[in-house]
């Protein structure tokens, strides 16, 4: 149980361009689910936290027009990247709450992006 | 500023042995902590979670948690070429449905 999926696994866009990434959860409904992002040889750092039904939460520096987040289901949450730099390549992983009452976050796999 | 500190490494360990990680938080009033395994170009999974003062055991791994000392590891018993990775330790600061604070993880090697 438990499994998060995203798509697509790797993308590679042109500068400028937007990009779009799905966060599923597969088997389980999930009112909240978190982005963070990893730079190569660091740690992940918490983006947002995406409520279903409402607007998404934001870190601070965490620009909130050129990270855009929609989590319109309890089983889907997308985050796109708008008018992508290369600064903007690195690794984006989605979790979810496994369930309420729960704090236990189950990971996606996450997407490589890189903007040329 | 929130931080969780962790020792880079790597940290080299015969394999049988066991592997010792450490992690220390700055937020005192944390309430949930936890550790995931990550290999290189994949998602962390999750290995357990603490969030009692004490040991937790889950077999071959003990989860060792004192709140007055803001000190988190993780034992792994028997350790396995396989069990190479990078460890993270994280934290949920206010607990419920928050964000995670991850430490920058230890690289561990287990060596046959």
């Amino acid at each position: 149980g438990a499994v998060v999926s995203q798509h697509p696994s790797r993308v590679i866009c042109k500068s400028g361009t937007s990009v779009k990434i799905e966060c599923r959860s597969l088997d389980f409904q999930a009112t909240t689910m978190f982005w963070y992002r990893q730079f190569p040889k660091q740690s992940l750092m918490l983006m947002a936290t995406s409520n279903e039904g409402s607007k998404a939460t934001y870190e601070q520096g965490v620009e909130k027009d050129k990270f855009l987040i929609n989590h319109a289901s309890l089983t889907l949450s997308t985050l796109t990247v708008t008018s992508a730099h290369p600064e903007d390549s690195s690794f984006y992983i989605c979790s979810a709450l496994a369930g309420e009452g729960t704090d236990t976050q189950y990971f996606g796999p996450g997407t490589r992006l890189t903007v040329l | 500023q929130k931080e969780v500190e962790q020792n880079s490494g790597p940290l080299s360990v015969p394999e049988g042995a066991i592997a010792s990680l450490n992690c220390t938080y700055s937020d005192r009033g944390s309430q949930s902590f936890f550790w995931y395994r990550q290999y290189s170009g994949k998602s962390p999974e999750l290995i357990m979670s603490i969030y009692s003062n004490g040991d937790k055991e889950d077999g071959r791994f003990t989860a060792q948690l004192n709140k007055a000392s803001q000190y988190v590891s993780l034992l792994i018993r028997d350790s396995q070429p396989s069990d190479s990775a990078t460890y993270l330790c994280a934290v949920n600061e206010g607990g419920g449905a928050d964000g995670l604070t991850f430490g920058k993880g230890t690289h561990l090697i287990i060596q046959p």
